[in-house]
């Protein structure tokens, strides 16, 4: 079963704009991650987030998590053309097997 | 490093046929994961190995499918027989050890069932 719902489903943005998506979540986690997908190829890992940090950064990524709401966004700052993808969270609860949500299609337009 | 082989990258077959997916790791990689993902969804755990056990294959529809990864490295998936609604990607990806950093997915074999 699907556990994260990433929000929106649909985003489009211009170049050098600031991406937001949000996900929340049901159970309990040990950790929560990032994926993006580019059409038709595999999932790329972008950033892990422990259930005991509250935020992370990674160049142009930033994470947050609040694990009293059960959710977590992704800002990716200074949007280019090249991050046009779909974004996934994944929720690894204490299988640490991966449960993802039903992503985020993110488009750049220059 | 070398990342997940996977194979074949395409394959079509018609219903009720049976088709095998292959899956090699990256090499160290205990923890083996296969998941379905249907167009416009995200993925769905079917199987976790690690090393050569089953950690959890509680959404594989055992009816059909079957995995199995013989001496802890590659691994197979199987579908007998094909379904109409089994037309999906299904993706390999590996980690050292399950909890660890981020896991890495291999490329997937794309299946159309007609």
């Amino acid at each position: 079963s699907q556990q994260g719902e990433e929000d929106p489903q649909a985003l489009s943005i211009q170049e050098g704009e600031n991406a937001t998506m949000n996900c929340s979540y049901k159970t309990s986690i040990n950790n929560l991650q990032w994926y993006r997908q580019n059409s038709g190829r595999g999932l790329v890992h972008l950033i892990l987030i422990r259930s005991n940090e509250r935020e992370k950064h990674s160049g142009r990524l930033r994470v947050t998590l609040d694990t009293s709401k059960k959710s977590s966004s992704l800002l990716i700052t200074a949007s280019r053309a090249a991050d046009t993808a779909s974004y996934f969270c994944a929720t690894a609860g204490s299988g640490y097997a991966l449960n993802f949500g039903k992503g985020t299609s993110l488009l750049v337009t220059p | 490093e070398a990342g997940v082989a996977q194979s074949p990258r395409y394959k079509i077959i018609e219903k009720r046929q049976s088709v095998a997916f292959w899956c090699n790791p990256i090499s160290g990689h205990a923890t083996l994961y296969w998941y379905q993902q249907i167009l416009g969804q995200g993925p769905k755990l079917l199987i976790q190995f690690q090393n050569n056990g089953v950690v959890d294959d509680s959404q594989l529809p055992k009816d059909r499918f079957s995995a199995e990864r013989l001496k802890g490295v590659d691994s197979t998936l199987k579908i007998q027989p094909a379904k109409l609604e089994d037309s999906a990607v299904y993706l390999c990806a590996s980690s050292l050890s399950a909890g660890s950093d981020g896991y890495t997915f291999g490329s997937g074999t794309r299946l159309t069932v007609v």
